[in-house]
């Protein structure tokens, strides 16, 4: 079963941050974060993972609380492109093995 | 950079066929790991390969089986086709000395069978 919990669906208006939050409270700590999207059809897109310090990259910014329980993903500017199902993945790193066990997912719809 | 391939992008088949699907990693990546995606779910884990060697199983009936080859290629094989095996098969590679292990998808392979 899927470690982590999110919101069914969310709306965003384009131009505007969407805001995507991920719920994880039984992360152990050796376990990082990770989001992948999955436009229709198309397979997953990875976009970013942290372990307990925020992450920044060209697509998003990844904020993990202190105590490493929750995490939002940040799309700074979002456009219709972005629109899109989000996985938010709880996965230990150990010698390249662990599986990705996805749940339902966030989908989120960018408006115009 | 190539990324992840898949093929065939598509096909049909009728129950109790076999059906052979392939993958090619991302330059670099040694590793393959499988996943099915029924329609309106997240992906599935099946199995993953790494040295020739199915190293992980999710929990998939046998009929569901795998190779990978020296070039770290992998193919995914599927006897006796059942319609609920209709799915989006997707393969991701990785490797622990590049990407940091993380898993990059392909475009899958959509699988109908009548």
């Amino acid at each position: 079963d899927a470690k982590t919990t999110q919101p069914p669906s969310m709306d965003c208006a384009e131009g505007r941050a969407a805001n995507l939050p991920c719920n994880h409270s039984t992360i152990s700590g050796n376990e990082y974060v990770y989001w992948y999207r999955q436009i229709h059809s198309q397979g997953p897109q990875y976009i970013i993972h942290g372990l307990k310090n925020n992450e920044t990259n060209e697509m998003a910014s990844l904020i993990i609380t202190e105590d490493r329980k929750s995490s939002t993903l940040i799309l700074p500017h979002a456009t219709l492109r972005d629109t899109a199902v989000y996985y938010c993945i709880v996965r230990a790193r150990q010698g390249g093995s662990e599986k990705l066990v996805f749940g339902k997912g966030t989908k989120l719809t960018v408006n115009p | 950079d190539a990324g992840v391939t898949q093929s065939p992008t598509h096909l049909i088949k009728t129950r109790g066929q076999q059906v052979t699907l392939r993958c090619s990693p991302k330059s670099g990546h040694d590793t393959v790991s499988w996943y099915q995606q029924a329609l309106g779910q997240g992906p599935q884990f099946i199995f993953q390969y790494y040295e020739e060697e199915e190293r992980q199983r999710g929990n998939f009936p046998d009929r569901f089986s795998g190779h990978q080859f020296p070039n770290y290629s992998s193919e995914l094989n599927v006897n006796a086709l059942l319609l609920g095996d209709s799915a989006l098969y997707l393969c991701a590679s990785s490797s622990l000395g590049r990407d940091g292990d993380t898993q990059y998808f392909g475009p899958g392979t959509r699988l109908t069978v009548l």
